[in-house]
């Protein structure tokens, strides 16, 4: 079946460490998308990448990082400058040759990060 | 892209319709109204979405009125399966990046 998986569902992050949240797609959408979930909170966006070898910051990309080597994947660091990282991440992807307005995402069901 | 307003919470009984109501008096002419909801501990899922015309799927219907300044959302018999968060979300033609802006939402609880 063709979908988004992140893994892990759950990840611990010691003081000072970076982590890497992985997401990939077997859809064959060019397009992908890191959100940030805080409890009760709609999502906000990390970053985004429209096409393979590059990427653009969305509205809270302090303190992350990503790349886009495959169509496929899609991986998300959180390193030690993003000073409140818990929170629940989420990876989507969309269909690039969708006309604008009408393009859906789909969404991976995330990955839950706190600090120890 | 232009901003909606939800309801924070709504509740419903089981097998019952439901109206989940969304204003988008900013909303321009080429903006398409979408909806979405999240189950608890997962992902968003799209639900339907409409430009003009009141639109039915095999999960919900999506009511526009005919000024397009306010939606409606549409379970014709809510299962407990329904509680979820519905985001309201409109996405403009300009530009193609495909970054949708998620409120709130409108979190649903079905009685049983």
């Amino acid at each position: 079946d063709g979908g988004i998986t992140q893994s892990p569902k759950y990840l611990f992050r010691k003081e000072g460490q970076n982590v890497t949240l992985s997401c990939e797609q077997n859809l064959n959408h060019d397009a992908m998308y890191w959100y940030r979930q805080d409890p009760g909170q709609g999502l906000r966006l990390i970053y985004y990448s429209q096409i393979v070898n590059d990427f653009q910051k969305g509205d809270i990309a302090e303190g992350y990082s990503v790349s886009r080597e495959k169509k496929e994947s899609f991986p998300l660091t959180v390193t030690s400058a993003q000073k409140n990282p818990t929170a629940f991440y989420l990876c989507a992807s969309r269909n690039g040759q969708e006309r604008c307005g009408k393009e859906k995402l789909f969404f991976g069901s995330g990955t839950q990060l706190s600090v120890l | 892209d232009a901003k909606t307003t939800q309801p924070n919470s709504m509740e419903s009984n089981e097998e019952e319709p439901v109206h989940l109501p969304c204003n988008h008096s900013t909303i321009s002419g080429t903006d398409y109204i979408h909806w979405y909801r999240q189950l608890p501990s997962q992902g968003p899922e799209y639900v339907i979405h409409g430009l003009t015309s009141n639109v039915n799927n095999r999960m919900a219907s999506l009511a526009i009125a005919e000024d397009r300044k306010s939606s409606t959302l549409i379970l014709h018999r809510a299962t407990l399966r329904d509680a979820a968060v519905y985001y309201c979300i409109l996405r403009g033609f300009s530009g193609n990046t495909g970054k949708l802006i998620f409120g709130q939402g409108t979190t649903l609880q079905v009685k049983p």
